[in-house]
């Protein structure tokens, strides 16, 4: 079974620009969660999609913004980027996720990521 | 909003020495999961724990969930080389809140060969 796929790998903008990312889950998952890594705040949780609805949101401004489609695959993006969105984001994704309240409670299976360069 | 608070930070052993790493939310779990990063790769499952006062073993891997479920601990007994990585823990707090999984800031385990 393939693994969870997210294009691009690399990214690299400049302020202001806005970027799309993407990412595939395993095949039969209904839930993605995104994640966002850097070295000082690590894995932070920015939202999760279940059947094409986000269930659950991070503490991240609005300019953050995802969307699942029909086949599970989902988007996130962010607008009018800043230096500090530099980052690895990472999507999950699950069978069901967790509970209506959380994801979670159900193996989450990560992405490789996108490395992305605001400059 | 939880909290969960990862320690040490970093962790140098010697290879075949043992390392701990422990786990502490600001609120009452309803399970904890812990992930290995090698490094330049991505999280990735090892397990998940959901019982009060529970210990599961993975071969040298030790996990333990408090009987409060608001604490954690892996335990990694004759470390290899291929033990290298960032541990972290991820709290679920199904109990309310949006927060989603929140994860520890992980603890970075260093072997000298």
């Amino acid at each position: 079974k393939a693994g969870v796929t997210q294009t691009p790998r690399y990214l690299i903008k400049t302020r202001g620009q806005q970027v799309t990312l993407s990412c595939s889950p395993i095949s039969g998952h209904r839930s993605v969660s995104w994640y966002q890594q850097t070295p000082g705040q690590g894995l932070q949780f920015l939202f999760e999609y279940f059947s094409e609805t986000q269930r659950n949101k991070g503490n991240f401004p609005g300019r953050f913004s995802g969307r699942q489609f029909s086949n599970s695959r989902s988007e996130m993006n962010v607008s009018t980027l800043e230096l500090g969105d530099s980052a690895l984001y990472l999507c999950a994704s699950s069978l069901w996720g967790g509970t209506s309240r959380s994801p979670g409670t159900d193996t989450q299976y990560f992405g490789p990521g996108t490395r992305l360069t605001v400059l | 909003g939880q909290q969960v608070m990862q320690i040490p930070q970093y962790q140098h052993v010697q290879e075949g020495e043992d390392f701990t790493t422990y786990c502490n939310s600001s609120t009452t779990l309803s399970n904890i999961q812990w992930y290995k990063q090698r490094p330049g790769g991505h999280p990735v499952f090892l397990i998940q724990l959901v019982k009060s006062g529970e210990v599961k073993k993975q071969k040298r891997l030790t996990f333990q969930f408090g009987e409060a479920k608001k604490n954690s601990s892996l335990h990694i007994t004759a470390t290899q080389t291929t033990d290298v990585g960032t541990y972290f823990c991820a709290g679920d707090n199904s109990g309310g809140g949006a927060d989603g999984l929140t994860f520890g800031k992980g603890t970075h385990l260093i072997i000298q060969p």
